[in-house]
């Protein structure tokens, strides 16, 4: 799978929006993104995952750049309620009978917190 | 999370004393997850079952067995605890591939 690469930390001032950059640079055409995030004391919460096209829903867009090396993530009116470990994710799209295509590698994240 | 639930949210064991974390998933989904987080080293999967009736090892499987009950359930067993076994422990089931549902934790000590 391909290694992610996100920022440790970052701030974000509540109703504004929040974007959480990604670095993939070793994708493969394959290979989705996908994003979760983990607020404190929670299990981590799927957001959304995208190909190659930009995706929006109710929660936040993606924005995946023409060469797939890079992601951004966009929290459109940041609230107090986002702040959390946001993760980004790559992951294969071919399914594998052994049950390991399944397996999500989480890594490190971003640590977004939304300021008052 | 509503739709997986997992018992105890916490509990505080002593070094060699065994127990099981429950978990049940409500969406009837065919694939479950045992994940385990320490700080700084991300989530990593201890066992799966990608359906009733069979399990497979993740990434750090040594020190815990799993059950698949039934569709509903997947239990996590440590029989002798350590210390190196404190952690957050976290079930999930496959919503669709690459898309989980976790339930909010049981938070373990072992001293």
């Amino acid at each position: 799978d391909a290694k992610t690469t996100q920022p440790p930390s970052m701030d974000c001032a509540e109703g504004r929006a929040a974007n959480l950059p990604c670095n993939h640079s070793t994708i493969s055409g394959n290979e989705y993104v996908y994003w979760y995030r983990q607020i404190h004391s929670q299990g981590p919460q799927y957001i959304i995952h995208g190909l190659k096209n930009n995706e929006t829903n109710e929660m936040a867009s993606l924005i995946i750049t023409e060469d797939r090396k890079s992601s951004t993530l966009i929290l459109p009116h940041a609230t107090l309620r986002d702040t959390a470990v946001y993760y980004c994710i790559v992951r294969p799209s071919i399914y594998i009978s052994s049950g390991s295509a399944r397996q999500l590698t989480f890594g490190s994240g971003t640590q977004l917190t939304v300021l008052p | 999370n509503a739709g997986v639930t997992q018992t105890p949210k916490f509990q505080v064991l002593k070094t060699g004393q065994s127990m099981t974390l429950q978990c049940a998933q409500d969406m009837n989904h065919n694939s479950m997850y045992w994940y385990r987080q320490d700080p700084g080293m991300g989530l990593r999967l201890i066992y799966y079952s990608a359906s009733e009736g069979t399990t497979d090892k993740g990434e750090v499987p040594n020190g815990y067995n799993v059950s698949r009950l039934n569709k509903r359930e997947f239990s996590l067993r440590l029989e002798s605890a350590a210390p190196s076994q404190t952690s957050v422990y976290f079930c999930a089931s496959l919503v669709r591939p690459g898309t989980y549902h976790f339930g909010d934790g049981t938070r373990l000590s072992i001293l």
